[in-house]
């Protein structure tokens, strides 16, 4: 869905080095979702916000950090915490209410140097 | 929490064949159940979806049946073509909050 913008496409990160990885939104959501792609376990939850200056941990958040100062923005940062960073990071948006899909952006490839 | 569960973890089929893939899952409460599809590299997209006091649902060549009193719901795929091949993920969704839990995926590879 071209209303969820994920950046970098590819990023790097250095031993001990927090990361930020961006998610912008223009499709009026009010929760957006972060998950981590790992070959063979589908899609895990890391962190979700339902409303603005709201967010609550899924089911791997260790190692992770995010914010939500703005409806349209949710990134995510991993920081040196997070022992196996290596993975596909996959942000999505919905609709406030229940029995509503979510839309994915483009995801992000952090690896480590 | 929800737990869901899909089968196969890989599936290939003879072009024009169907493909079936399956997903169980545990809470009763669980009212919404979307499908997606990826390829390679790329974002989930979603294909269909499927609402709880619904029991069949189709789109084209895509039809999802939903078991409510066995937990249990399926993805079919009739006439498949080489461009079905991809990682299906079915997912569930409580009554309350909208919070997805998803299945492991299915590789679905279609032999031309």
């Amino acid at each position: 869905d071209g209303g969820i913008t994920q950046s970098p496409k590819y990023l790097f990160r250095k031993e001990g080095q927090n990361v930020t990885l961006s998610c912008e939104q223009n499709l009026n959501h009010d929760a957006m979702y972060w998950y981590r792609q790992d070959p063979g376990q589908g899609l895990r939850l890391i962190y979700y916000s339902q409303i603005v200056n709201d967010f609550q941990k899924g089911d791997i958040a260790e190692g992770y950090s995010v914010s939500r100062e703005k409806k349209e923005s949710f990134p995510l940062t991993v920081t040196s915490a997070q022992k196996n960073p290596t993975a596909f990071y996959l942000c999505a948006s919905s609709g406030r209410y229940s029995n509503q899909p979510q839309h994915f952006g483009d995801g992000t490839r952090l690896s480590i140097l | 929490g929800e737990n869901v569960e899909q089968h196969p973890s890989t599936l290939s089929v003879q072009e024009g064949d169907s493909a079936v893939i399956k997903c169980t899952y545990s809470d009763s409460a669980s009212n919404y159940f979307p499908w997606y599809k990826q390829e390679l590299g790329k974002r989930p997209q979603l294909i269909i979806d499927i609402r709880s006091n619904v029991g069949e649902k189709k789109d084209q060549r895509i039809a999802v049946t939903l078991n409510k009193t066995a937990k249990h719901f399926s993805l079919h795929i009739t006439e498949t073509q080489p461009e079905d091949s991809a990682v299906y993920f079915c997912a569930a969704s409580p009554q309350t909050g909208n919070q997805f839990y998803f299945g492991t995926g299915t590789s679905l590879t279609v032999i031309p």
